[in-house]
């Protein structure tokens, strides 16, 4: 079974600064996706950023990047030029590829990230 | 609006009522999922439906009992729950078999249940 692990429960930035948050995983299996949710006080469970394991180039959206290191089994994402509206919890997900299956996600417990103005 | 969209949003029901949680996804996917959030604990796959055939069930107590009578609806029955059962449960959707879709899973805003 794969696990995910999300070392800091709580970060804080000031605004307009750049923030890193941690992720680290286990598996066996050589291919799967990755992915960054955010969740804020809504509840809502909003997809950050997507990173496939065959690809070895990080991804990137707008703010949002990611430093993905396979062989460490590390993903973490990078938050730069942080806005207020940032501010939420940061859930790292796991998902095998299944070969078209539907399996569902693995989660870490979330950082819960602050934004100080 | 994510395309995801749960009914009721806040639920408080009795130890001995049944009521059900309703979930229907506007994307045009083929797989859907029920996830439990319960405050300090990681969220929880509770059942994954591909193609209306459940395919997955995470030992999840028979209280709970998942209906999917096409592919974009999907219930979650509930009947005598506990009180350690209230927490925010999250329906979620994907399209499964594509490349394209990059297997990315859209969630609802969820649903809030208090058992008392």
């Amino acid at each position: 079974a794969q696990t995910v692990t999300q070392s800091q429960p709580e970060m804080s930035v000031q605004e307009a600064e750049t923030v890193t948050l941690s992720c680290t995983y286990d598996t066996s299996e050589s291919d799967y996706y990755l992915f960054w949710y955010k969740q804020p006080p809504s509840r809502q469970m909003i997809l950050v950023i997507r990173q496939e394991a065959y690809k070895q180039q990080n991804a990137t959206e707008n703010r949002f990047s990611v430093n993905f290191q396979k062989a460490a089994k590390s993903f973490s994402l990078k938050i730069s030029d942080s806005q207020l509206g940032d501010a939420a919890m940061y859930f790292c997900a796991y998902r095998s590829y299944s070969g078209g299956g539907a399996d569902g996600l693995t989660f870490g417990k979330g950082t819960h990230l602050i934004i100080q103005p | 609006e994510t395309g995801v969209t749960q009914t009721p949003r806040h639920l408080v029901m009795g130890m001995t009522n049944k009521k059900s949680l309703k979930c229907e996804q506007h994307l045009g996917h083929n797989a859907m999922y029920w996830y439990k959030q319960s405050a300090k604990k990681p969220l929880e796959l509770m059942f994954v439906y591909n193609f209306k055939e459940q395919t997955e069930n995470n030992s999840v107590p028979s209280r709970f009992s998942p209906e999917c009578p096409n592919s974009s609806h999907l219930f979650l029955h509930l009947h005598t729950l506990q009180p350690e059962d209230s927490a925010l449960y999250l329906c979620a959707s994907s399209q499964v078999g594509t490349v394209s879709s990059g297997n990315t899973i859209y969630f609802g805003e969820g649903s809030w249940l208090t058992v008392v």
